[in-house]
């Protein structure tokens, strides 16, 4: 089973800053990893998948890079809507699995 | 559009059993592996179970393994989760989500409003 570990768990970030998150796998997943946002009361949304493909409809702001066990998601400028937790997901073997989320809050 | 309608959660006691039901439109459901997904609450994302578009494949979290049987009709565009032997670990909301967007790219693109089961005496 692979273990989907997230750092850090909350990120304090001012609006218009970089924000850098980070996913590692207890082994590999190749590129098959994607990235969701999801906001308090809402069901998540698809990011990223591939490792780095934006998904329909994702702004720029936010790219995926890594392969094998490390990958980070980036969001160049943070904008107050981004303000949200983000989970990875490992897709390349069964079972599946997410990390545990890390929190995104305004600092 | 895609829609997806889970139904059928509620409060069972523990050792109880619920069936799940998501009823999808907008898309060929025949086409697409199905899963569930769960959020326990104040908690983050578990995957639960997948089945594939013909139910020849099918695989579970460990979490749920010989507890929990996903099923699928094709012809009425369904998607169902039985759920027994329920322990107060199972709370959560379930979510219902087909693998892949209409492009069939990876990942989860599109989720239903969920239903929450609670485990409970």
């Amino acid at each position: 089973e692979i273990v989907m570990t997230q750092s850090p768990a909350t990120l304090s970030v001012s609006p218009g800053e970089r924000a850098t998150l980070s996913c590692r796998a207890s082994q590999s997943v190749s590129s098959n990893l994607a990235w969701y946002q999801q906001k308090p009361g809402q069901a998540p949304r698809l990011l990223i998948y591939g490792a780095s493909t934006r998904a329909t409809g994702i702004p720029a702001r936010f790219s995926g890079s890594g392969s094998g066990t490390e990958f980070t998601l980036t969001i160049s400028s943070l904008q107050s809507e981004d303000f949200a937790v983000y989970y990875c997901q490992q897709y390349n073997n069964w079972p599946w699995a997410f990390g545990q989320g890390t929190k995104v809050e305004i600092k | 559009e895609v829609q997806l309608v889970e139904s059928g959660g509620g409060l069972v006691k523990p050792g109880g059993s619920l069936r799940l039901s998501c009823a999808a439109s907008g898309f060929t459901f025949s086409s697409y592996s199905m899963n569930w997904v769960r959020q326990a609450p104040g908690k983050g994302l578990e995957w639960v179970s997948s089945i594939s578009s013909s139910s020849s494949y099918i695989y579970y979290a460990d979490s749920v393994k010989g507890r929990f049987t996903i099923s699928r009709d094709n012809a009425k565009n369904s998607l169902y989760l039985q759920m027994n032997s329920l322990r107060a670990e199972d709370t959560a909301v379930y979510y219902c989500a087909p693998w892949g967007d209409l492009e069939l790219n990876p990942g989860f693109d599109y989720w239903g409003q969920g239903t929450l089961v609670t485990v409970s005496s």
